[in-house]
């Protein structure tokens, strides 16, 4: 079936940078756009940026400036987002979520993955 | 960036209520809104796209309407698989913004 799986729980210090990553299977790697949406705890939704699997160009939301990569493997039908200079206000669930338009992005989100906890103390 | 604001931010009902839900956009965004049902500990499922499209598989008591700057989201006879947290999107320009969430509680 379509899915996305995500990396596993990770636990940061401050100042420290996180990559997790999202794995999809069930369909055509290239053919679908990756959104990146976090939501930090008891809190609402914050799309973060999108990436075209097929040509590799991405589009990041400015409120991470330069803090943001995401990249991707076709080899391996994965994406990345790796976020660096981590603070505790980057404690959050990391999705990813997957785009629904065919070769294009409508910016609307069809299948998500599990999410993957990012908590960053000291 | 374009700013939502969903009302109100929680609301209790009963099995069987009519529930409504609004979302207002800070800027004209035509049709472009879409809605998502969120379960605690989970990710969010996408329930309507261009403000009033129903996705395939999600219940017909759940319908939306409006264009421009003001939406709604309606439940009818809510069901108790329905209390959860709904979250509305533009997707019209980006960066791309939620709502601040409504959640819908059992009365």
């Amino acid at each position: 079936q379509v899915q996305l799986v995500q990396s596993g729980a990770e636990v940061k210090k401050p100042g420290a940078s996180v990559k997790v990553s999202c794995k999809a299977s069930g369909y055509t790697f290239t053919n679908y756009y990756i959104h990146w949406v976090r939501q930090a705890p008891g809190q609402g939704l914050e799309w973060m940026g999108i990436i075209n699997p097929n040509a590799g160009t991405r589009n990041n939301a400015q409120k991470f400036p330069g803090r943001v990569t995401m990249t991707r493997d076709t080899s391996t039908a994965t994406v990345y987002m790796e976020m660096s200079s981590l603070t505790s206000e980057d404690t959050a669930v990391y999705y990813c979520a997957r785009d629904v338009g065919v070769g294009v992005a409508l910016n609307l989100f069809d299948i998500w993955g599990q999410g993957t906890m990012v908590t960053v103390s000291s | 960036a374009i700013q939502m604001t969903q009302s109100p931010s929680s609301l209790s009902a009963s099995v069987g209520d009519r529930v409504t839900i609004t979302c207002r956009a800070s800027q004209d965004i035509r049709d472009d809104l879409v809605w998502y049902q969120q379960k605690p500990g989970k990710a969010p499922n996408l329930l309507i796209s261009a403000a009033s499209s129903l996705q395939s598989g999600v219940p017909s008591r759940f319908s939306g309407s409006g264009s421009g700057t003001d939406f709604t989201l309606t439940i009818n006879s809510l069901q108790p698989e329905d209390f959860a947290t709904y979250y509305c999107q533009q997707d019209y320009k980006y960066p791309l913004t939620f709502g601040g969430g409504t959640k819908v509680e059992i009365k």
